[in-house]
């Protein structure tokens, strides 16, 4: 299986800051998704990092707001820009090693922002 | 946009067996997963359906109709520790994981 670490594992922000979130795999993987789970509500696929290119983007989700970066296979950020209470959610990251691993995604363990 | 849907929340006793249904558009279908959440968790896998019929995995079996759009998790000999959120997932044509709307499940003594 992929371990995944993400940092910070929760943070208190003011609204009209950013942070920063980083994702770290202990192996080499081709695709990372980023995802944001809101209370009580299931997972929203943000965007799709990809190593070397841009990363690609969901409905409803934009470049300006969610920036990403993907600098090797093991890495990946992701930024919450000018931030507002609506932001306050758990940011998930997560990568798919392929089908020697059926498929399967596997998932870091969040972070878990409050926006006030 | 995909729309997978499955109950809200659903309860059980210890002991009982519950299915949880998972409905989904085919158009672009690449496999079903099924994974588990605990309060506070990152979800963890339980099974993964390519082809039509059941995947039993222990207590846990996972069945797909691809022709139906149409997934079931079958929980047998429930445990309390299996309260939890069930989330249905299905994996499209460019290679994207989207999550149903989850069911929360509460198990009770």
């Amino acid at each position: 299986s992929a371990v995944i670490s993400q940092k910070p594992s929760r943070d208190i922000c003011q609204r009209g800051t950013s942070l920063t979130i980083q994702c770290q795999v202990d192996s080499q993987v081709t695709m990372m998704f980023w995802y944001r789970q809101q209370p009580g509500q299931s997972l929203t696929l943000i965007a799709t990092a990809n190593q070397g290119s841009e990363a690609t983007y969901e409905s409803g989700f934009v470049i300006d707001k969610f920036p990403i970066s993907r600098p090797n296979l093991t890495f990946s950020t992701l930024t919450v820009s000018n931030m507002s209470p609506e932001d306050s959610s758990i940011y998930l990251c997560s990568v798919a090693p392929g089908l020697a691993f059926n498929n399967e995604q596997f998932f870091g363990p969040g972070t878990r922002l409050t926006v006030l | 946009g995909q729309n997978i849907d499955q109950p809200t929340e659903m309860t059980a006793t210890e002991g009982a067996i519950v299915q949880i249904n998972c409905t989904y558009q085919t158009s672009g279908f690449n496999g079903l997963f099924w994974y588990q959440q605990h309060a506070g968790e990152a979800p963890t896998f339980l099974s993964y359906n390519v082809l039509d019929g059941l995947e039993e995995k222990g207590r846990f079996s996972s069945f797909l109709s691809r022709s139906k759009g149409y997934s079931y998790l079958l929980l047998k000999e429930l445990q309390m520790k299996d309260s939890a959120s069930y989330l249905c997932a299905v994996f499209y044509n460019t290679d994207k994981l989207i999550f149903g709307t989850g069911t929360r499940l509460q198990v009770f003594p």
